[in-house]
């Protein structure tokens, strides 16, 4: 089946550092979600990407969406502390297709 | 516009007895997923309702289950929980599949504990 991988699983950096994690597949996606879960909550959207090549920001988080169509990639810049979560990325494929998700990365923000 | 609720958001059962977690998506989202989270094997997808009607599912045994109702509201049960069973349940609503745009929204979650 389809599987996301996002390596490595943990990420130390220091505030202010700028960061860059990236999620890749051997399957084609038509869309490339990326998302950040503080501990004990649900996961909250943060971009959402739909075209190969796009590149989208929301405030300092720019992703993009591979032109293979196989990888996207999350950039962080300026870190601040409640930076700190589990990041997941996850695609989707063709229609009626399910939703698959990466295992996540922890960062952590050292102030 | 309020965003997906679940309720309950802790829950402690015993092994062996059964459970039943409600999701309300958000209002006009007629799609809703279930997840099983846990440390070891992250989010894990249990099944996917779209008016009324399961339209995809994971690889979980049959002890689980669940349900649409016709205003969007979903539930999923649990019968015969196990230890493993302990997890995050975690709902998201997305306004359809096939749509160009997809969005999926997360609940807080519902934090079952089996002893």
């Amino acid at each position: 089946g389809q599987q996301l991988n996002q390596s490595p699983q943990s990420m130390f950096i220091q505030e202010g550092e700028d960061v860059s994690m990236n999620c890749t597949s051997s399957s084609i996606f038509n869309t490339w979600l990326w998302y950040k879960q503080d501990p004990g909550e649900g996961p909250v959207l943060l971009i959402a990407l739909y075209k190969a090549g796009e590149l989208t920001s929301n405030g300092r988080l720019t992703a993009q969406f591979g032109i293979t169509r196989k990888d996207s990639f999350l950039n962080i810049s300026a870190s601040i502390p409640s930076d700190v979560g589990i990041y997941f990325c996850a695609g989707l494929g063709g229609a009626n297709s399910k939703l698959t998700f990466g295992k996540g990365i922890t960062l952590s923000v050292r102030p | 516009k309020a965003g997906v609720t679940q309720t309950p958001r802790y829950l402690i059962k015993t092994r062996g007895q059964q459970v039943t977690l409600s999701c309300s998506p958000i209002s006009g989202h007629r799609s809703v997923s279930w997840y099983q989270q846990t440390p070891g094997q992250g989010l894990q997808f249990l099944f996917e309702y779209f008016s009324e009607t399961q339209r995809n599912k994971g690889n979980f045994p049959g002890r689980f289950s669940g349900r649409q109702f016709s205003n969007s509201r979903s539930e999923m049960n649990v019968s015969t929980l196990e230890l493993g069973d302990s997890a995050l349940y975690l709902c998201a609503s997305s306004l359809y599949q096939g749509m160009t745009k997809y969005e999926q929204y997360f609940g807080p979650g519902t934090r079952l504990t089996v002893t």
